[in-house]
């Protein structure tokens, strides 16, 4: 079982609408959790940081984490076709742990 | 104020070869870490260098290597290239060990094996 599991998707969602990503994790040592955004050919970015349990908006973007579930998610509201990107969700304990990301294409 | 740097940008190695990456970390930032992205995949993390010290290593093998120097700069060592070697390898710093969302990516050094 890999420690950060994402759904490989790929998901596509039209301009506009609401993007949801999904990310598991199997170490409750993990202590804090990140949504990174990597463009084609670029290096990871970081867009949103959660450390408790419950929601965490910045933006259009809305993260949430549920410990006792091991789960944590990233809502992007009004999808632009400039959020096409790889998703990667990575959790930290000591280092960050990725998952292997899920591709999100918007559609005009 | 610049991020953190890597070069070379782009490489191609043969395979048994050996292979040098550089980083320069963002200034004031003391600790660097290195990973490795497969096309794909997300990044895998390798070892974090601190007080020019490996102090965290992952699941890589000992062909694997580094080394920090006093100005917090970093090179990762590479030797007997294998083909499943190509990938992009990262380089992010922080400005302690470790320091969550103040962790920030070089642009990658992409390396591919033939």
């Amino acid at each position: 079982q890999k420690e950060v599991e994402q759904n490989s998707g790929p998901l596509s969602v039209p301009e506009g609408a609401i993007a949801s990503l999904n990310c598991t994790y199997s170490d409750r040592g993990s202590q804090s959790f990140f949504w990174y955004r990597q463009y084609s050919g670029k290096s990871p970015e970081l867009i949103m940081s959660i450390y408790s349990n419950g929601d965490k908006e910045d933006g259009r973007f809305t993260a949430q984490l549920n410990k006792a579930s091991q789960y944590v998610s990233l809502l992007i509201r009004d999808s632009q076709p400039s959020d096409s990107a790889t998703y990667l969700c990575a959790g930290a304990r000591r280092q960050l742990t990725f998952g292997s990301g899920t591709q999100l294409t918007v559609l005009p | 104020d610049a991020g953190v740097t890597q070069s070379p940008t782009h490489l191609i190695k043969t395979r048994g070869q050996q292979v040098t990456l550089r980083c320069s970390p963002k200034s004031g930032h003391d600790t660097v870490s290195w990973y490795q992205q497969a096309l794909g995949q997300g990044p895998q993390f390798i070892f974090q260098y601190y007080e020019e010290e490996e102090r965290q290593r992952g699941n890589f093998p000992d062909r694997f290597s580094g080394h920090q120097f006093p100005n917090y700069s970093s090179e990762l060592n590479v030797n007997a290239l294998l083909l499943g070697d190509s990938a992009l390898y990262l380089c992010a710093s922080s400005p302690t060990r470790f320091a969550g969302n103040t962790i920030y990516f070089g642009e990658g050094s992409w390396l591919t094996v033939v």
